[in-house]
């Protein structure tokens, strides 16, 4: 079993509908979790930032964590075409590297 | 939030030839930072981890020997693909951490990218 798991999609959604991105891992010492957002060709953009577990919302962006379940989601409200990218999960123990999960590509159609 | 930047963009070089590829923390002192390739459609893997002023620790796999990673200072670290091939021809990404934003300094940000094409 992989660390971290997520699904590549693609996942397509009209212009304003609600997107629900998940991943799940298998590492209890994971504390930190970040939702990363790239554009073809470019380098991962950090869009929302967790520790331990809980709720955070920033602008139509909200990311939940659930250690519990060994689970986290991000969920974006209104989506835009400009919201279409692949989107990253990564988690990590007190200073150490980075995780990623596969990412999931979105396609948000006008 | 802060910033990091890679020089160059893109390189095309000739198989057997060596690429020496920059990432610079632009507006924070990085004591970490983490280079990364990433494959068309392939999230990103994890190279190496380098700390300033110490040797760097790579991942099960890459070549060291290779992939020769300096981090000269707080601000710079460099990759040199050492006889690149066309098997080398990839996206490479470096991240910094920064050691004062929020989350016991564990926030990373990511350079735009490098991407090496051997012919």
């Amino acid at each position: 079993q992989k660390e971290v798991e997520q699904d590549p999609g693609p996942l397509s959604v009209p212009e304003g509908a609600i997107v629900s991105l998940n991943c799940t891992y298998s590492n209890s010492a994971f504390q930190y979790f970040m939702w990363y957002r790239q554009y073809s060709r470019k380098g991962p953009e950090l869009l929302m930032y967790t520790y331990s577990s809980g709720n955070k919302e920033d602008g139509r962006f909200t990311a939940q964590v659930d250690k519990s379940s060994k689970y986290i989601s991000l969920f974006i409200r209104d989506s835009q075409p400009s919201d279409s990218a692949t989107y990253l999960c990564a988690m990590s123990q007190a200073g150490t590297a980075l995780i990623f999960g596969k990412g999931t590509t979105l396609s948000v159609s006008s | 939030g802060a910033v990091v930047s890679q020089h160059p963009s893109w390189v095309i070089c000739k198989s057997g030839t060596s690429v020496k590829i920059e990432c610079r923390s632009l507006d924070f002192q990085a004591t970490t930072m983490f280079w990364y390739r990433q494959f068309p459609k392939q999230s990103l893997m994890l190279m190496a981890t380098s700390n300033e002023g110490s040797k760097a620790t790579y991942e099960q796999g890459v070549e060291k020997d290779k992939f020769l990673i300096n981090h000269a200072s707080l601000t710079l670290s460099t990759l040199t693909v050492t006889s690149a091939h066309p098997e080398d021809s990839s996206f490479y990404i470096c991240s910094a951490r920064d050691p004062w934003t929020g989350g016991a300094g564990n926030e990373q940000f990511f350079g735009p990218g490098t991407r090496l094409t051997v012919l």
